[in-house]
């Protein structure tokens, strides 16, 4: 299957400061991305869609100045956590799909995690 | 909507079988299964449309009934790397491939 790779798998940052997570298709291209937070034992909870070449699209609670979604090319999203706090220490998921969201079953590639912990 | 799973935890004995369901309220496209472990990422296993079609590889497959909007996930003959957390992502037609999970059903298998 296809390869989504994201990185870091980990970071630990100090509560105000900024964190980018990348999301990066090795082997084709993502016209649309998924970002997705999950807290232990719990769900994948879809934060936003983010599109290559236009602005990403939130879910509703999701604070877009906070988490910064760009999708600049066809083979890469980042996601950048703005003046973290402890409250946002969670596992952070990318997904990607190698067609146009049109609704049409794709299947989504994940990538790795990222697991953040601001302290 | 988020779609309901059931049963939320299931501990088998390497060879036992289980079934994991998935049920939505809403009318459905396509549904997606996917294996999480432990601090990783999920894993795809299969996607099923509307359509009532059975999909399998190996010793896991699954059915989608489209009039019940349910789908179920079958494990036979368990093997111990089955083990992990099993979820259902459901795919509206107005969706646009955007994901809504279940909560998710923990099954262990034991030696």
């Amino acid at each position: 299957g296809a390869v989504v790779s994201q990185h870091p798998s980990r970071v630990i940052c100090k509560s105000g400061t900024s964190v980018k997570i990348e999301c990066r298709s090795l082997d084709f291209q993502a016209t649309t991305m998924f970002w997705y937070r999950q807290f232990p034992k719990q769900s994948l909870m879809l934060m936003a869609t983010s599109n290559e070449g236009s602005k990403a699209t939130y879910e509703q609670g999701v604070e877009k100045d906070k988490f910064l979604i760009n999708h600049a090319s066809l083979t890469l999203s980042t996601l950048t956590v703005t003046s973290a706090h402890p409250e946002d220490s969670s596992f952070y998921i990318c997904s990607a799909i190698s067609g146009p969201a049109t609704g049409v079953n794709t299947e989504a590639f994940f990538g790795q995690g990222t697991r953040l912990t601001v302290v | 909507q988020q779609p309901v799973q059931s049963p939320q935890a299931v501990i088998l004995r390497e060879g036992e079988d289980a079934v994991i369901n998935c049920s939505s309220s809403k009318a459905l496209y396509s549904v997606h299964w996917y294996r999480q472990k432990h601090g990783e990422a999920p894993v795809f296993l299969m996607i099923l449309l509307k359509g009532g079609e059975q999909k399998g590889h190996e010793k896991i497959s699954a059915s989608f009934n489209e009039k019940k909007q349910q789908s179920s996930l079958y494990l036979t003959a368990s093997q111990l790397s089955y083990s992990g957390t099993y979820f259902c992502g459901t795919e509206r037609e107005t969706s646009g491939s955007r994901l809504t999970f279940g909560e998710g059903t923990q099954l262990t298998v034991n030696p």
